[in-house]
């Protein structure tokens, strides 16, 4: 079957780092998303793997091993407007997104 | 219009009654897609459309109809509603296949 998992609540302090990790288990493989959802908001797009390694994009980077099924989203230097959810995603063979339950990330000061 | 709208942002309904939520984009995206959110679970595909004028069902279609008569609309239809359809709703678009998707603010539907 398919599946992504994903911890569902962590906690972190304003300047410091996090790792939210996802691991996935999916029909063929085109790629991850990452999401970033505030309360009561849309989710907006983050970043996408396709191939192995690590993407950056300012504070944010996003690493993936396909042979291992894991992605992690690394969050530096946070601050408190980053608290929010964080939603993995996965593409299928048939270009349709899985999604995990998400990540809430707690920011405290 | 910049992106996707949605409306309403939310209603509170009677169980039984129909309802159609409306989505409309100008980013002349060839696909959408209409997801449910609840607490505790990832987005769930209710609908989607490739192409105008083309459907398909998702992972939880039972309940629901959608019509794609032009490319910028995507309404999406509970026929006769339940309180099971308490959720908040997503409509989301993306230019093609791998792309990111974007995302409406919701609708907020209660069922009573």
């Amino acid at each position: 079957g398919q599946n992504i998992d994903q911890p569902t609540e962590m906690t972190a302090t304003e300047g410091a780092i996090v790792q939210i990790n996802c691991t996935y288990q999916t029909s063929g493989f085109n790629g991850l998303f990452w999401y970033q959802q505030h309360a009561g908001e849309a989710p907006t797009f983050l970043s996408y793997n396709v191939l192995d390694g690590l993407e950056e994009k300012g504070r944010f980077s996003s690493f993936l091993s396909r042979s291992k099924g894991y992605s992690y989203l690394l969050l530096k230097e946070l601050q408190m407007k980053d608290s929010a959810s964080y939603l993995c995603a996965t593409m299928d063979s048939n270009y349709q997104l899985i999604w995990g339950a998400g990540t809430k990330l707690i920011i405290k000061p | 219009i910049a992106g996707i709208t949605q409306a309403p942002t939310s209603q509170i309904l009677a169980a039984g009654r129909r309802m159609t939520l409306r989505c409309t984009q100008d980013m002349r995206h060839n696909a959408m897609y209409w997801y449910r959110q609840d607490l505790g679970l990832g987005l769930r595909l209710i609908h989607y459309s490739n192409t105008a004028g083309t459907t398909g069902k998702g992972e939880v279609p039972d309940g629901y109809s959608v019509s794609r008569a032009n490319t910028d609309d995507f309404p999406l239809t509970l026929a006769s509603a339940v309180p099971s359809q308490t959720s908040v709703y997503f409509c989301a678009s993306s230019g093609d296949s791998n792309s990111p998707l974007h995302f409406g603010n919701g609708t907020r539907l209660t069922v009573t």
